[in-house]
């Protein structure tokens, strides 16, 4: 059983286009996080949720929505594409800090915009 | 932001060699933990450190947090082939986990 599913693991999209990335946990966590791998390989987060409620938005431009119908399901919504929005990016969950929990990741999805 | 500085960047050795890679802050972490990320895949928890001068051992790895819980190594003996891939230091905080700038290493057969 994938723990952490997010889908497409691929996306090619041309500039201007929106998309969104869709991510959902089986192992009953409250928090779940879009992270941004850049060319570098450093892992920026994006957003933190916190039982469906938005807890970090890290100067993440208004182009980026993260959407959370439900605890289980954290989806990232992107408007109006641009070239330097290519990257991989990953979902996590993990159970409320507490300085000893662990992250559990998704596969990524490999955005390109063209 | 807590930032955590890795060295080195990259690292490429001859399998059966040892190194050791290093993750450095100005800030003080409760804990700090260590993950692998292979190609095509999301970075995997290898060990958590909670304690200063803490040591923990993962078969050939060897984990260390400093005494200030400001500063962690992986020591790693006898590189094998399987060892390849980016090694992320992070430390976990409120509702995030700040991640280290990452060490991509390549262990040559």
């Amino acid at each position: 059983d994938t723990a952490v599913s997010q889908t497409p693991k691929y996306l090619v999209t041309q500039m201007g286009n929106d998309k969104s990335i869709k991510c959902e946990q089986n192992l009953g966590h409250d928090t779940m996080y879009w992270y941004k791998q850049d060319s570098k390989k450093f892992l920026k987060i994006m957003f933190s949720y916190n039982n469906k409620e938005l807890i970090i938005n890290e100067t993440v431009p208004n182009r980026f929505s993260p959407k959370s119908p439900d605890k289980a399901h954290l989806n990232l919504h992107i408007n109006s594409l641009e070239l330097g929005d290519s990257a991989v990016y990953f979902c996590a969950s993990s159970r409320p800090g507490t300085g000893n929990t662990e992250a559990f990741f998704g596969q990524g999805t490999r955005l390109t915009v063209v | 932001t807590q930032l955590l500085e890795q060295s080195p960047q990259f690292l490429s050795i001859q399998e059966g060699e040892n190194l050791t890679v290093y993750c450095n802050s100005s800030s003080v972490f409760s804990s700090l933990q260590w993950y692998r990320q292979e190609p095509g895949e999301g970075p995997v928890l290898l060990v958590t450190v909670v304690t200063g001068g803490e040591v923990k051992k993962l078969k050939r790895l060897t984990f260390q947090f400093g005494d200030a819980r400001k500063d962690s190594s992986l020591h790693i003996t006898a590189a094998q082939p399987g060892d390849t891939g980016l090694y992320l230091c992070a430390g976990p905080e409120g509702n995030q986990f700040y991640f280290g700038t990452g060490t991509s290493l390549t262990v040559i057969p």
